[in-house]
Protein backbone atom coordinates (compact mmCIF):
# COMPACT_ATOMS: atom_id res chain seq x y z
CA UNK A 1 0.00 0.00 0.00
CA UNK A 2 1.15 3.49 -0.80
CA UNK A 3 2.31 5.63 2.32
CA UNK A 4 1.24 8.94 0.82
CA UNK A 5 -2.89 8.41 -0.28
CA UNK A 6 -4.73 11.17 -2.04
CA UNK A 7 -8.48 10.91 -2.95
CA UNK A 8 -9.81 11.53 -5.58
CA UNK A 9 -7.62 11.16 -8.16
CA UNK A 10 -8.98 12.99 -10.82
CA UNK A 11 -12.15 15.41 -10.45
CA UNK A 12 -14.01 17.72 -12.75
CA UNK A 13 -15.99 20.23 -11.72
CA UNK A 14 -18.07 23.90 -12.46
CA UNK A 15 -16.93 27.47 -11.09
CA UNK A 16 -18.53 28.49 -7.77
CA UNK A 17 -18.69 24.59 -6.45
CA UNK A 18 -16.87 23.69 -2.96
CA UNK A 19 -14.24 20.97 -3.37
CA UNK A 20 -12.45 18.90 -1.03
CA UNK A 21 -9.47 17.14 -1.70
CA UNK A 22 -8.31 14.37 1.05
CA UNK A 23 -4.40 13.26 1.58
CA UNK A 24 -3.59 10.16 4.36
CA UNK A 25 -0.56 9.17 5.15
CA UNK A 26 0.54 6.22 7.33
CA UNK A 27 4.34 7.04 7.48
CA UNK A 28 3.80 8.55 11.15
CA UNK A 29 5.23 11.70 9.66
CA UNK A 30 4.23 15.10 12.02
CA UNK A 31 4.24 17.64 9.14
CA UNK A 32 2.09 17.40 6.21
CA UNK A 33 1.77 19.88 3.00
CA UNK A 34 -0.32 20.64 0.25
CA UNK A 35 1.41 21.80 -3.42
CA UNK A 36 -0.03 22.74 -6.69
CA UNK A 37 1.75 22.74 -10.11
CA UNK A 38 1.05 23.98 -12.73
CA UNK A 39 2.69 23.28 -16.15
CA UNK A 40 6.60 25.57 -16.00
CA UNK A 41 6.35 26.77 -12.89
CA UNK A 42 7.18 23.68 -10.49
CA UNK A 43 5.35 23.17 -7.49
CA UNK A 44 4.11 26.13 -5.23
CA UNK A 45 2.79 25.10 -1.57
CA UNK A 46 -0.49 26.15 -0.34
CA UNK A 47 -0.18 25.48 2.99
CA UNK A 48 1.76 23.36 5.34
CA UNK A 49 0.87 21.58 8.97
CA UNK A 50 3.08 20.69 11.49
CA UNK A 51 0.08 18.89 13.57
CA UNK A 52 -3.46 19.09 14.11
CA UNK A 53 -3.33 22.52 15.94
CA UNK A 54 -0.36 23.96 13.77
CA UNK A 55 -1.63 25.40 10.43
CA UNK A 56 0.15 27.37 8.02
CA UNK A 57 0.01 29.47 4.94
CA UNK A 58 2.38 28.95 2.14
CA UNK A 59 3.55 31.09 -1.13
CA UNK A 60 0.02 30.53 -2.63
CA UNK A 61 -2.79 30.09 -0.07
CA UNK A 62 -5.33 32.46 -1.46
CA UNK A 63 -8.53 30.82 -2.36
CA UNK A 64 -7.71 27.39 -0.72
CA UNK A 65 -8.36 26.43 3.16
CA UNK A 66 -6.89 23.66 5.05
CA UNK A 67 -8.04 21.06 8.13
CA UNK A 68 -5.76 18.97 10.09
CA UNK A 69 -8.75 16.14 11.14
CA UNK A 70 -5.68 14.03 12.71
CA UNK A 71 -1.73 13.55 12.06
CA UNK A 72 -2.41 10.92 9.31
CA UNK A 73 -5.08 13.31 7.71
CA UNK A 74 -4.84 17.01 5.97
CA UNK A 75 -7.30 18.04 3.80
CA UNK A 76 -7.73 20.72 1.05
CA UNK A 77 -10.51 22.90 0.38
CA UNK A 78 -11.75 25.12 -2.32
CA UNK A 79 -14.68 27.53 -1.19
CA UNK A 80 -15.38 28.46 -4.52
CA UNK A 81 -13.07 26.92 -6.69
CA UNK A 82 -12.22 29.25 -9.52
CA UNK A 83 -10.83 28.35 -13.15
CA UNK A 84 -7.48 29.23 -12.30
CA UNK A 85 -7.44 26.94 -9.85
CA UNK A 86 -6.62 24.39 -12.24
CA UNK A 87 -4.15 22.19 -11.71
CA UNK A 88 -2.11 18.82 -10.16
CA UNK A 89 -2.41 19.22 -6.69
CA UNK A 90 0.03 16.83 -4.64
CA UNK A 91 -0.17 16.28 -0.46
CA UNK A 92 3.53 15.78 0.75
CA UNK A 93 4.80 14.32 4.55
CA UNK A 94 8.11 15.04 6.69
CA UNK A 95 8.99 13.98 9.71
CA UNK A 96 11.20 15.88 12.40
CA UNK A 97 14.40 13.56 11.93
CA UNK A 98 17.09 16.71 11.96
CA UNK A 99 19.00 17.00 8.25
CA UNK A 100 17.26 14.26 7.06
CA UNK A 101 14.00 16.96 5.50
CA UNK A 102 12.97 14.74 2.65
CA UNK A 103 9.17 14.70 1.69
CA UNK A 104 7.21 12.06 0.42
CA UNK A 105 4.71 13.01 -2.16
CA UNK A 106 1.43 11.47 -2.65
CA UNK A 107 0.30 10.63 -6.46
CA UNK A 108 -1.36 13.68 -7.20
CA UNK A 109 -4.84 15.10 -7.56
CA UNK A 110 -5.99 16.66 -10.95
CA UNK A 111 -8.27 18.82 -10.60
CA UNK A 112 -10.24 20.35 -13.77
CA UNK A 113 -12.62 23.98 -12.73
CA UNK A 114 -14.96 24.59 -16.13
CA UNK B 1 15.34 33.32 1.38
CA UNK B 2 16.22 30.41 -1.05
CA UNK B 3 15.88 30.05 -4.71
CA UNK B 4 16.65 27.50 -7.88
CA UNK B 5 17.25 27.93 -11.39
CA UNK B 6 16.90 24.74 -14.04
CA UNK B 7 18.87 26.46 -16.34
CA UNK B 8 17.29 24.35 -19.18
CA UNK B 9 13.52 24.10 -19.93
CA UNK B 10 14.36 21.20 -22.47
CA UNK B 11 17.05 18.64 -22.83
CA UNK B 12 17.41 16.14 -25.62
CA UNK B 13 20.13 13.58 -25.87
CA UNK B 14 20.25 10.37 -27.34
CA UNK B 15 19.65 7.12 -25.80
CA UNK B 16 23.04 5.49 -24.72
CA UNK B 17 24.66 9.35 -24.91
CA UNK B 18 25.27 11.26 -21.14
CA UNK B 19 22.74 13.15 -19.70
CA UNK B 20 23.54 16.54 -17.66
CA UNK B 21 20.89 18.20 -16.13
CA UNK B 22 22.13 21.73 -14.32
CA UNK B 23 20.87 23.53 -11.15
CA UNK B 24 21.61 26.22 -9.99
CA UNK B 25 20.83 27.57 -6.70
CA UNK B 26 20.93 30.59 -3.76
CA UNK B 27 20.16 29.70 0.06
CA UNK B 28 20.68 32.31 2.89
CA UNK B 29 21.79 29.01 5.01
CA UNK B 30 23.48 25.58 4.55
CA UNK B 31 20.47 24.02 2.45
CA UNK B 32 19.89 20.44 1.65
CA UNK B 33 19.32 19.97 -2.40
CA UNK B 34 17.07 16.85 -3.95
CA UNK B 35 16.11 15.75 -7.23
CA UNK B 36 13.12 14.80 -8.15
CA UNK B 37 11.61 13.24 -11.22
CA UNK B 38 7.93 12.89 -12.37
CA UNK B 39 7.23 10.65 -15.28
CA UNK B 40 3.61 10.92 -17.05
CA UNK B 41 0.86 10.96 -14.95
CA UNK B 42 2.70 10.27 -11.92
CA UNK B 43 3.92 11.85 -8.73
CA UNK B 44 7.11 12.89 -7.66
CA UNK B 45 9.78 10.20 -7.05
CA UNK B 46 13.13 11.10 -5.30
CA UNK B 47 16.01 10.89 -7.43
CA UNK B 48 18.76 11.66 -4.81
CA UNK B 49 19.40 13.88 -2.21
CA UNK B 50 22.51 15.69 -0.53
CA UNK B 51 22.25 16.96 2.76
CA UNK B 52 25.92 18.13 4.04
CA UNK B 53 27.23 14.71 3.98
CA UNK B 54 29.45 13.78 0.73
CA UNK B 55 29.46 16.36 -2.22
CA UNK B 56 29.02 13.77 -4.70
CA UNK B 57 25.34 11.88 -4.39
CA UNK B 58 24.62 8.91 -5.77
CA UNK B 59 20.69 8.16 -6.40
CA UNK B 60 18.63 5.70 -8.10
CA UNK B 61 18.91 4.49 -11.73
CA UNK B 62 22.70 5.67 -12.29
CA UNK B 63 21.89 8.93 -11.56
CA UNK B 64 24.66 11.02 -9.51
CA UNK B 65 24.71 14.59 -8.68
CA UNK B 66 27.91 16.52 -7.44
CA UNK B 67 27.47 19.72 -4.88
CA UNK B 68 29.59 22.65 -5.55
CA UNK B 69 29.31 25.38 -3.05
CA UNK B 70 31.74 27.60 -4.46
CA UNK B 71 29.75 27.74 -7.91
CA UNK B 72 26.39 27.14 -6.10
CA UNK B 73 25.31 24.42 -8.28
CA UNK B 74 23.62 21.13 -7.75
CA UNK B 75 24.19 19.42 -11.62
CA UNK B 76 22.33 15.79 -12.41
CA UNK B 77 24.26 13.45 -14.13
CA UNK B 78 24.03 10.31 -15.68
CA UNK B 79 26.69 8.74 -18.08
CA UNK B 80 24.32 6.72 -20.39
CA UNK B 81 20.55 7.27 -20.90
CA UNK B 82 18.05 4.62 -21.54
CA UNK B 83 14.30 5.48 -23.27
CA UNK B 84 12.57 5.08 -19.68
CA UNK B 85 14.78 8.25 -18.53
CA UNK B 86 12.33 10.25 -20.18
CA UNK B 87 10.51 12.66 -17.75
CA UNK B 88 10.07 15.89 -15.44
CA UNK B 89 13.04 16.66 -13.34
CA UNK B 90 12.69 18.98 -10.51
CA UNK B 91 15.65 20.78 -8.53
CA UNK B 92 14.64 21.50 -4.73
CA UNK B 93 16.22 23.45 -2.32
CA UNK B 94 15.44 23.04 1.27
CA UNK B 95 15.98 25.05 4.69
CA UNK B 96 14.51 23.51 7.68
CA UNK B 97 13.71 26.69 9.45
CA UNK B 98 13.74 27.15 13.57
CA UNK B 99 10.20 26.21 13.59
CA UNK B 100 11.58 22.81 11.60
CA UNK B 101 9.08 23.40 8.82
CA UNK B 102 10.86 21.94 5.57
CA UNK B 103 10.71 25.27 3.09
CA UNK B 104 11.22 23.52 -0.11
CA UNK B 105 11.51 25.45 -2.82
CA UNK B 106 11.42 23.94 -6.37
CA UNK B 107 12.85 24.63 -9.73
CA UNK B 108 10.58 25.18 -12.93
CA UNK B 109 11.25 21.69 -14.34
CA UNK B 110 13.79 20.06 -17.06
CA UNK B 111 11.50 17.80 -19.59
CA UNK B 112 14.56 15.04 -20.54
CA UNK B 113 13.63 13.82 -23.95
CA UNK B 114 15.62 10.44 -25.34
CA UNK B 115 16.46 10.15 -28.79
CA UNK B 116 16.29 5.99 -30.25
Amino acid sequence: DADVTQTPRNRITKTGKRIMLECSQTKGHDRMYWYRQDPGLGLRLIYYSFDVKDINKGEISDGYSVSRQAQAKFSLSLESAIPNQTALYFCATSGPIAGANEQFFGPGTRLTVL
Amino acid sequence: AQSVTQLDSHVSVSEGTPVLLRCNYSSSYSPSLFWYVQHPNKGLQLLLKYTSAATLVKGINGFEAEFKKSETSFHLTKPSAHMSDAAEYFCVVSVRDLRGADGLTFGKGTHLIIQP
